[in-house]
């Protein structure tokens, strides 16, 4: 199946600072991508879609200033957390899809933790 | 009430045993039905998708009633290997939000043990 890197897998930080989870399509064109939060024991939580070249869309209750996102091209999507705090620690885990397909490949994830 | 509902479990079975998942989705409109599992810490993988008419994969037969909203899982023979989390998965309908998006939404899964 195809193949989703992300990076880093995991990073620690202190309160306040901003970190960056970059997401990569490794052998397709991904027309859309998707980023999801998991908490522990939870479901994956949409919280935003974007497309390449697009502003990313996002789901009710998520802040579009705390969590920026960047489709630049067809190969890599980042999520920016700024300003992180405690309660942002989650695993952050990024799909990507082409064009013709619902089906959706998962990158590995990122697990924050702000301390 | 959720989009999608499932029973967390866990599922504690012995090797060898037949189990079966279920699922219930709240907007009839969903179009496309997937499920995942999900081993602990890691990502989601695509188990199978879910067709109308029934569709088997080796040990795994998942089944779709429409008129319910309802998708099952069953899988026969359960494996060691086969512990981990099981997630119901659909596909947001188009026609609700910008046609580019089909965004998918996830139960909260269901929690398999298979025990030697």
């Amino acid at each position: 199946g195809a193949v989703v890197s992300q990076h880093p897998s995991r990073v620690i930080c202190k309160s306040g600072t901003s970190v960056k989870i970059e997401c990569r399509s490794l052998d397709f064109q991904a027309t859309t991508m998707f980023w999801y939060r998991q908490f522990p024991k939870k479901s994956l939580m949409l919280m935003a879609t974007s497309n390449e070249g697009s502003k990313a869309t996002y789901e009710q209750g998520v802040e579009k200033d705390k969590f920026l996102i960047n489709h630049a091209s067809l190969t890599l999507s980042t999520l920016t957390v700024t300003s992180a705090h405690p309660e942002d620690s989650s695993f952050y885990i990024c799909s990507a899809r082409g064009l013709t397909t619902y089906e959706q490949y998962f990158g590995p994830g990122t697990r924050l933790t702000v301390t | 009430r959720k989009e999608v509902e499932q029973d967390p479990g866990p599922f504690n079975v012995p090797e060898g045993a037949t189990v079966a998942f279920n699922c219930t989705y709240s907007n009839s409109a969903s179009q496309s039905f997937f499920w995942y599992r999900q081993d602990c810490r890691k990502e989601p993988k695509l188990l199978m998708s879910v067709y109308s008419s029934g569709n088997e994969d080796g040990r795994f037969t998942a089944q779709l009633n429409r008129a319910s909203q309802y998708i099952s899982l069953l899988i026969r023979d359960s494996k060691l290997s086969d512990s981990a989390t099981y997630l119901c998965v659909v596909n947001k309908p188009l026609g609700t939000m910008d046609t580019g998006r089909r965004a998918l939404t996830f139960g909260s899964g269901t929690r398999l043990q298979v025990q030697p």
